[in-house]
């Protein structure tokens, strides 16, 4: 299965200011998935991202909030924009694969 | 959208016992997931389900892909302290390729 490098594995941000977590697949994958798990709760998909195109966010997730980059088939982004308290959480990006899908370490957010 | 009823939410057992859970979900699954989540990690896939009525091991987890297509269980024997974690289920839902998890069950083991 696939090896995901994600960071950073934590930070500690002012709120109003915005934090770029990266994704680096060791394979070429054409989907990439960003989710989000708040304390103590299960995951969230905030959007699919693929390569070439604009990403696609769910219900309650949008563009100017969490944009996405997603340059080749190796590599994506994710920007938590304006942040406040409320956006802490762990951030996750993950890929499927032959027998599942694969989840990076996450990113642990905390907003003060 | 999609919903996986996990339960128990939370478990707390002594070592050496066995632990079951299981998701439920209101509408067909081609796939169940099981995943592990230790502190400070991402979910590891533990288990993969793909054919109504299959019952796969992995080592002393053991979990089978309901026969309605709609639920699944997941079980532990002869538990051990580094069993502790979150047990996620997850499946894709049919029309799409993300995956929805189920609520987790949270696993304390006393040695």
């Amino acid at each position: 299965s696939a090896v995901i490098s994600q960071k950073p594995s934590r930070d500690i941000c002012q709120r109003g200011t915005s934090l770029t977590i990266q994704c680096q697949v060791d394979s070429q994958v054409t989907m990439m998935f960003w989710y989000r798990q708040q304390p103590g709760q299960s995951l969230t998909l905030i959007a699919t991202a693929n390569q070439g195109s604009e990403a696609t966010y769910e219900s309650g997730f949008v563009i100017d909030k969490f944009p996405i980059s997603r340059p080749n088939l190796t590599f994506s982004t994710l920007t938590v924009s304006n942040m406040s308290p409320e956006d802490s959480s762990i951030y996750l990006c993950s890929v499927p694969g032959l027998y599942g899908y694969t989840f990076g370490s996450g990113t642990r957010l905390t907003v003060v | 959208g999609q919903q996986l009823n996990q339960s128990p939410q939370s478990m707390f057992i002594q070592e050496g016992e066995d632990v079951s859970m299981n998701c439920t979900s209101s509408s067909i699954f081609n796939t169940w997931l099981w995943y592990k989540q230790d502190p400070g990690e991402g979910p590891v896939l533990l288990i993969a389900l793909y054919k109504a009525g299959e019952l796969t091991s992995n080592g002393r987890l053991t979990a089978q892909f309901g026969i309605t297509r709609k639920d699944s269980f997941l079980n532990i024997s002869a538990s051990i302290p580094s069993d502790v974690g979150i047990y996620f289920c997850a499946g894709p839902p049919n029309a799409g390729n993300m995956l929805t998890f189920g609520g987790g069950t949270r696993l304390m083991v006393k040695p």
